[in-house]
C-alpha cells in the first residue's frame, strides 16, 4: 500500500508554543488530506479535510484558528497547534485519500505524532 | 454515513479463524464497507473494503450479506501480531470516514 510519514513522531513543548507537524505522502499523489485527533483509550476523530492549494473544512467544535492546516502540495500537509496547552496533549495522525468521486474511498494513515504540552 | 454496531472485544486462540461482526443496518446504495484496524499507538492500517461481493486479499475475507446490513471479517488465521482495534466504516465514495469505537481484538496463544 502507499506510504504516508509524519514528523515529528513526539514532540513535547511548553504551554503557549505551536507546534507543527508535516505529513507527507512518499508515493502518491494525495487529492485529500485528512487529520485526526485520538485521546488515551478513544477513537480517532476526524478533526479536518483538507484539499491541495484551498482552505481547510473543519469538523464542528474544531478551532480553525488554533489548529492551522496548510495543504501546499499533493504530498504535503501541515497542522500547526498555535499556543498550545496541555488539553491539547493528544495522539495526531494524518492521512492521504487518493479516491476521487465515483470511486472508493482509500485512505492511507501516518504513524502518527504524540504531543505532550506542558 | 451510516452508523456501524461492533463488539467492543474478541478473544481468538492464535492459529485459529478471528471473525469480527458488524452491523450496518442504514446503509445506503453507494455506500462502501471498510476495514480498518489499529495496533497500540500506530496510525490504522487499511485491511479490506467492499461494496456488494464478498471480497478476499491476502490479509482478510470480506463478506457481506444480501442485504447489506452486516458484515464479517475474516482473518484466517490469526497471529499474536493480529492483535489490534478493528473497525468497521461505512462510508460514501469521497467522503470522509468516521471511526466508531471498534472491536479490540485479543489473539491469545
Amino acid at each position: 500500500g502507499a506510504v504516508v510519514s509524519q514528523h515529528p513522531s513526539r514532540v513535547i513543548c511548553k504551554s503557549g508554543t505551536s507546534v507543527k507537524i508535516e505529513c507527507r505522502s512518499l508515493d502518491f499523489q494525495a487529492t485529500t488530506m485528512f487529520w485526526y485527533r485520538q485521546f488515551p483509550k478513544q477513537s480517532l476523530m476526524l478533526m479536518a479535510t483538507s484539499n491541495e492549494g484551498s482552505k481547510a473544512t473543519y469538523e464542528q467544535g474544531v478551532e480553525k484558528d488554533k489548529f492551522l492546516i496548510n495543504h501546499a502540495s499533493l504530498t504535503l500537509s501541515t497542522l500547526t497547534v498555535t499556543s498550545a496547552h496541555p488539553e491539547d496533549s493528544s495522539f495526531y495522525i494524518c492521512s492521504g485519500g487518493t479516491g476521487t468521486f465515483g470511486s472508493y474511498n482509500e485512505q492511507f494513515f501516518g504513524p502518527g505524532t504524540r504531543l505532550t504540552v506542558l | 454515513d451510516a452508523k456501524t454496531t461492533q463488539p467492543p472485544s474478541m478473544d481468538c486462540a492464535e492459529g485459529r479463524a478471528a471473525n469480527l461482526p458488524c452491523n450496518h443496518s442504514t446503509i445506503s446504495g453507494n455506500e462502501y464497507v471498510y476495514w480498518y484496524r489499529q495496533i497500540h499507538s500506530q496510525g490504522p492500517q487499511y485491511i479490506i473494503h467492499g461494496l456488494k461481493n464478498n471480497e478476499t486479499n491476502e490479509m482478510a475475507s470480506l463478506i457481506i450479506t444480501e442485504d447489506r446490513k452486516s458484515s464479517t471479517l475474516i482473518l484466517p488465521h490469526a497471529t499474536l501480531r493480529d492483535t489490534a482495534v478493528y473497525y468497521c466504516i461505512v462510508s460514501g465514495t469521497a467522503s470522509k470516514l468516521t471511526f466508531g469505537t471498534g472491536t479490540r481484538l485479543q489473539v491469545t496463544l
